[in-house]
């Protein structure tokens, strides 16, 4: 079974840049698809961004143009680059992997706060 | 788009519940629900619609008609009280359904 973590988040002022880290282990990380869904207090889950296997990412429109995921697969670690972030940005963020259609591992998530 | 219903459940031990996710259109069982509890990671529960997870206790179930979907637990138990969200994984962005909270009656 596998099993992912995240780091980087924290507080950060409106209209800072920050980068959230997530490292895979226990299986071939390479193989997969991964996201990130983040959670605003007290809200729903919303996916932000896929990344495929070959590099390739997607993004939801509210994160477009701000946002930039990427991936190691040499290092087993998933990345978000948030840039100009705002209040509504404020979430906890989760990575996850993509497997026959559904998201079947998740890290703990990292806590993400834009406030000045 | 899915609209999940209701947002809010209150239900005892031992009770049948289920909770509806409605997509706004056809996603050929490309749907999954989750189980999320305080303060921790979601956790997947059931896959294409109703394909139930390695290890999910078997009083979880899913099933489909058209665009409607269903999540059943058959008998409610103390570890099942916690939010539930449905997922549609057939087109990007992987919308997920508002979420419904099972409290204890």
């Amino acid at each position: 079974e596998g099993q992912l973590v995240e780091s980087g988040g924290g507080l950060v002022q409106p209209g800072g840049s920050l980068r959230l880290s997530c490292v895979a282990s226990g299986f071939t990380f390479s193989s997969y698809w991964m996201y990130w869904v983040r959670q605003g207090p007290g809200k729903g889950l919303v996916c932000v961004s896929r990344i495929k296997n070959d590099g390739s990412p997607n993004y939801a429109d509210s994160v477009k143009g701000r946002f930039t995921t990427s991936r190691d697969n040499a290092k087993n670690t998933l990345y978000l680059q948030m840039n100009s972030l705002g209040a509504e940005d404020t979430a906890v963020y989760y990575c996850a992997r993509g497997e026959s259609w559904s998201f079947d591992i998740w890290g703990q998530g990292t806590m993400v706060t834009v406030s000045s | 788009q899915l609209t999940q219903s209701p947002s809010f459940l209150s239900a005892s031990v031992g009770d049948r519940v289920t909770i509806a996710c409605r997509a706004s259109q056809a996603i050929n069982s490309y749907l999954a629900w989750y189980q999320q509890k305080p303060g921790k990671a979601p956790e997947l529960l059931i896959s294409i619609a109703s394909t139930l997870r390695s290890g999910v206790p078997s009083r979880f179930s899913g099933s489909a008609s058209g665009t409607e979907f269903t999540l059943t637990i058959s008998s409610l138990q103390p570890e099942d009280f916690a939010t539930y969200y449905c997922q549609q994984l057939y087109s990007f962005p992987l919308t997920f359904g508002g979420g419904t909270k099972v409290e204890i009656k």
